[in-house]
């Protein structure tokens, strides 16, 4: 079993759509949650954290965080087109050294006019 | 400003170079990573300073030898590496190693020949 679990789509939606991207992982003592946004050529970008259970909303992005299920998902409302990208979901591991970010595959969403 | 800047952005190689990748920040964080990134994969984390002291090394080669001459600055050298090493090199920064909000770079990309 990986760490961190992603479909890796692509997940395709049309313009205005709700898209919802998920992922789940296998230590129970994380702490930390995190969803990266990656264009295609670029570098990750930090766009939600979220470290308690319930909701969390920014903008178009809601992160929810379900700690008894192991499972953190980020909602994109509105979709547009600039939202296609590959979405990073990252849970921390801690160590005495010091966290670390453990990273899934990745989602690659994709956004139709 | 969460700008995290690193030289080059494109680098070319023989194995038998020795060259340098230069990550620089002014943000104040005192956590400095670096990742290498493989096409359609996650970030995979290198080595991370906390505080100017290097606090993990993933059991990275050891041709790759990383170096913080001060809070703000990173740098990575590269020695006698292999085409298999071609990847993008991402830095990244947090304010500490507890507080995992990583703000990724540009990142290097890099071809060995």
């Amino acid at each position: 079993q990986k760490e961190v679990e992603q479909n890796s789509g692509p997940l395709s939606v049309p313009e205005g759509a709700i898209a919802s991207l998920n992922c789940t992982y296998s230590d129970r003592g994380s702490q930390s949650f995190f969803w990266y946004r990656q264009y295609s050529g670029k570098s990750p970008e930090l766009i939600m954290s979220i470290y308690s259970n319930g909701d969390k909303e920014d903008g178009r992005f809601t992160a929810q965080l379900n700690k008894a299920s192991q499972y953190v998902s980020l909602l994109i409302r509105d979709s547009q087109p600039s939202d296609s990208a590959t979405y990073l979901c990252a849970v921390n591991r801690l160590r005495a050294q010091g966290g670390k970010l453990i990273f899934g595959q990745g989602t690659e969403l994709s956004v139709k006019p | 400003d969460t700008e995290v800047t690193q030289t080059p952005k494109h680098l070319v190689m023989g194995m038998t170079n020795k060259k340098s990748l230069k990550c620089e920040q002014h943000m104040g964080h005192r956590a400095m990573y670096w990742y290498k990134q493989k096409a359609k994969k996650p970030p995979e984390l290198m080595f991370v300073y906390s505080y100017e002291k290097l606090s993990i090394n993933e059991s990275v080669p050891s041709r790759f030898s990383p170096e913080c001459p001060n809070s703000s600055l990173l740098n990575l050298h590269l020695h006698a590496l292999q085409p298999e090493d071609s990847a993008l090199y991402l830095c990244a920064s947090s304010l500490s190693g507890q507080d995992l909000r990583q703000y990724f770079g540009p990142g290097t990309r890099l071809t060995v020949t």
